[in-house]
Order: C-alpha cells, then structure tokens, then sequence
C-alpha cells in the first residue's frame, strides 16, 4: 500500500510570506501528527489531527496550524515565515494516534526561509 | 517539563553489539518509542515499551525500566547500513516528545 505523501518536497520562501504544506495518510489512518525537525531543536512535536480535530497541540507560537480534512489529509500552515522557520517538516500517519502506535513518517518537506 | 537525554553519537564496528541508552524525566509516563532516520529519509518506527522489561524483534532490541527512568536500544550483529540516528520518543498528556537523537556511526 502506499505510503505517507507529503508535498512538496523542497519550498524556498521569503520572510513575511505564508506556507501551506500537505501530508497524505495511508489509507484508512485517521490520525496525522505534524512535527518540525531542525540541527539544533531535533524533532520537535506540533500538533496532532485525529478525524478531522485537533487532538493536541505542541509549544509553537499561533502562526502554526494546521487542519485535517474528510479524507485524512492534513495541511499545515504557517504565516508570517521566519528564518527560523526553515527546517525539515514530517508529518506522520497512525490507525489510532497516540503514542502506543506505529506512525509511519513521510518524507518531509524541507521549508528555507530566506 | 519532560526531556529525554540521548547521547549524541556512538560509534561501532560491523558485526559488534552497540546499546543507545536514553533517560527520560516526564511525568504521565506511558512508554518509550524507538525511531531509526537514516541522512535525508524518514524516521521509521523500531519498536515500543510499554512495560518494563526487554522486547526483542530481530537484531533489534529494546529495553525499559520505569523505575530508573531509563530504556535503550540494543543493535547486534551490526551492519553498514545501521549506520543512522536513533530517537527515544514518549507520550504524555497527549504530546510527543523525543529526545535529541544519537548518530550510530558503523565502520567496518
């Protein structure tokens, strides 16, 4: 089956804009969790969707959010970009979330902000 | 708050035993996760602890003990393409959280 999709998969933005990303689910997972990874920070929890609500959420700032729709999908958004917003972006899609589960990660998309 | 301590690279040689240690502080404890991220790809899932005790899948084990706060990965019969980072992750209060990833350096 397939897996995690998540487009794109490099993004270059000017500070000030906005981005959205999206991550495809393997079918039938209906939780998607978002997470932002960088050198110095490591992997750093964002916000989980399970059936299209926002389940739990991470220590970011309200430029990031995100949505779940019908089918699983999920974006991200993020506004006003920074430049220390330039880092790889992983989505992850589980059966039933939580941290008891397999999550099987997408490839990511890198985001440089400049 | 909650934190996970990984030390940041090991280093072994092909066919040798390495363990990955991560110690843990959080409250709301439900268990410990492994992930592997080989350079440029995506984390993969390894195996998860919920109990003390040793799991065993493979060439990979892992090992808890909630008491000490503590688990770690165990990698036998190491080979080349082992070579990657490593990450302890835990639930609590509905969150994720992981620790600073070790980077597995095999040579031959």
């Amino acid at each position: 089956k397939a897996g995690v999709t998540q487009t794109p998969r490099y993004l270059i933005k000017t500070r000030g804009q906005q981005v959205t990303l999206s991550c495809s689910p393997i079918s039938g997972h209906r939780s998607v969790s978002w997470y932002q990874q960088t050198p110095g920070q490591g992997l750093q929890f964002l916000f989980e969707y399970f059936s299209e609500t926002q389940r739990n959420k991470g220590n970011f700032p309200g430029r990031f959010s995100g949505r779940q729709f019908s089918n699983s999908r999920s974006e991200m958004n993020v506004s006003t970009l920074e430049l220390g917003d330039s880092a790889l972006y992983l989505c992850a899609s589980s059966l039933r979330g939580g941290g008891d589960t397999e999550a099987f990660f997408g490839q990511g998309t890198r985001l440089t902000v400049v | 708050g909650q934190s996970l301590e990984q030390p940041s690279e090991v280093t072994a040689v092909e066919g040798a035993i390495v363990q990955i240690n991560c110690t843990y502080q959080t409250s709301g404890f439900y268990g410990l996760s492994w992930y592997q991220q080989h350079d440029g790809g995506a984390p993969t899932f390894l195996s998860y602890n919920a109990l003390d005790g040793l799991e065993e899948t493979g060439r990979f084990s892992s090992f808890l003990s909630r008491s000490d706060s503590y688990g770690y990965l165990l990698l036998q019969e190491l080979q080349m393409k082992d070579s990657a980072s490593y990450f302890c992750s835990t639930y609590n209060f509905n969150k994720f959280y992981f620790g600073s990833g070790t980077k597995l350096n095999v040579k031959p």
